[in-house]
């Protein structure tokens, strides 16, 4: 069974620019959710993936975006990128829409902004 | 606002003692939580998962109790070992996604 992957693992962008992280779900899992997760906080939930529709979205501006490829991978997209985007970027797949189903998550993108 | 917190964000136990780590929740509508675990440079690994319709769970060397009436969730670990050491979520659904909590960081003293 291959788990999560997510590449890259660490990023370096400068202010204002774009930035693509991409991801690979579990194998058998047809969701994707995307969390933001600063230095020494828990995860912040950003938007799900299901089917290819976007199926949930937390409190994030409409610079994130993202997409589901028919093989269930996924990009988040960030435009005009801020200081305050430096995080780990952590994705996670789950089954039928995720709802009372475990996530499972990859080991992150690592995304400073200087 | 409604949200998920931790009563302690360090906890410090001697190898092959029990460990409990606590967790409020206040969306009393929340029906579905899970443990995780996250070692440094790595994502949060799945520990043990628990409906509402459960009071308790239990897993290998694991136990999650789930009080509903004071909103409360803690884990157990039996026998801590050295490899315990990480930082510990609990989350809770809500809705499609699950709202974390800050994290508590369990020490393992030798």
């Amino acid at each position: 069974e291959t788990g999560v992957t997510q590449s890259p693992t660490h990023l370096i962008k400068t202010r204002g620019q774009q930035v693509t992280l991409r991801c690979s779900s579990q194998s058998g899992h047809n969701t994707v959710s995307w969390y933001q997760q600063a230095l020494g906080q828990g995860p912040q939930f950003i938007f799900q993936y299901y089917r290819e529709e976007e199926n949930g979205r937390g409190n994030f501006p409409p610079r994130f975006s993202g997409l589901q490829f028919p093989n269930y991978s996924s990009e988040l997209n960030v435009n005009a990128l801020e200081l305050d985007d430096s995080a780990l970027y952590l994705c996670a797949s789950s089954l039928e829409g995720g709802v009372r189903s475990p996530l499972h998550f990859g080991n992150g993108t690592r995304l400073t902004v200087t | 606002g409604e949200s998920v917190g931790l009563h302690l964000p360090t906890l410090s136990v001697q190898e092959g003692d029990n460990s409990i780590i606590n967790c409020a929740y206040s969306n009393s509508a929340s029906d579905y939580f899970i443990w995780y675990k996250q070692e440094s440079g790595k994502g949060p690994q799945f520990i043990i998962d628990i409906r509402s319709n459960m009071d308790k769970r239990q897993g290998q060397r694991v136990t999650v109790l789930l009080n509903k009436t004071v909103k409360h969730l803690s884990l157990q670990i039996a026998a801590t070992q050295p490899g315990d050491s990480a930082v510990y979520f609990c989350a809770e659904n809500r809705g499609h996604d699950m709202r974390f909590g800050a994290g508590t960081r369990l020490t393992v003293k030798p």
